[in-house]
């Protein structure tokens, strides 16, 4: 069983449609849960984390954490061009330690005008 | 705001050579990692460094590969005997210990040939 799993996509939505990007973890250790986004040939970007079950809103961004069924999603709104990339969902066990970050594959996004 | 630099960009190096990437965290972190993502997979854990010792490794983090933080500022993985698979991009993170994020630097692209 894969430690963090996505989707790999490609997720197709129209300019200024809400995009719904989905994962999945099997550790249930994990306490802190984030959203990368990645351009292709570059660096993993945070966009959100989120440790509490229930929703966290930040901008366009709204990150979903269901800790009893191991699932965490994050929803982009009207979502751009610019935001084609890949999003990647990342776990780790503690808060504020130096614990390891665990990835996911990364879920592509592809948003069309 | 601050950011995590590496250097080099782009490393090309001969099979059996050593090689050194190094890396400058935000500076007043102290949780420090590596990280590598061979072209088309995910992001994998190498090795995480907290009071100028090594927290934890994976299993990819073996003899061949080595940690130092030899100045104040400057954080380096060493991996000697290159290997073909060892071809990735690298990338050195860092986070707060108060916070749970890590910040990514731009990544440095290692080709093995």
């Amino acid at each position: 069983q894969k430690e963090v799993e996505q989707n790999s996509g490609p997720l197709s939505v129209p300019e200024g449609a809400i995009a719904s990007l989905n994962c999945t973890y099997s550790d249930r250790g994990s306490q802190s849960f984030f959203w990368y986004r990645q351009y292709s040939g570059k660096s993993p970007e945070l966009i959100m984390f989120i440790y509490s079950n229930g929703d966290k809103e930040d901008g366009r961004f709204t990150a979903q954490l269901n800790k009893a069924s191991q699932y965490v999603s994050l929803l982009i709104r009207d979502s751009q061009p610019s935001d084609s990339a890949t999003y990647l969902c990342a776990v780790k066990r503690g808060t504020g330690t130096a614990s390891k970050l665990t990835f996911g594959t990364g879920t592509r996004l592809q948003v069309t005008l | 705001e601050p950011e995590v630099t590496q250097t080099p960009s782009h490393q090309v190096t001969q099979m059996g050579q050593e090689v050194i990437l190094r890396c400058v965290p935000i500076s007043n972190h102290l949780y420090f990692y590596w990280y590598r993502q061979i072209l088309g997979q995910k992001v994998e854990f190498l090795v995480s460094f907290y009071n100028n010792e090594i927290s934890e490794k994976s299993e990819i983090f073996d003899d061949q590969f080595s940690v130092e933080r030899p100045d104040g500022s400057n954080f380096t993985l060493k991996i000697r005997s290159t290997k073909l698979e060892d071809s990735a991009m690298y990338f050195c993170a860092s986070s707060d210990p108060g916070r749970t994020e890590a910040f990514f630097g731009q990544g440095t692209r290692l080709t093995v040939v």
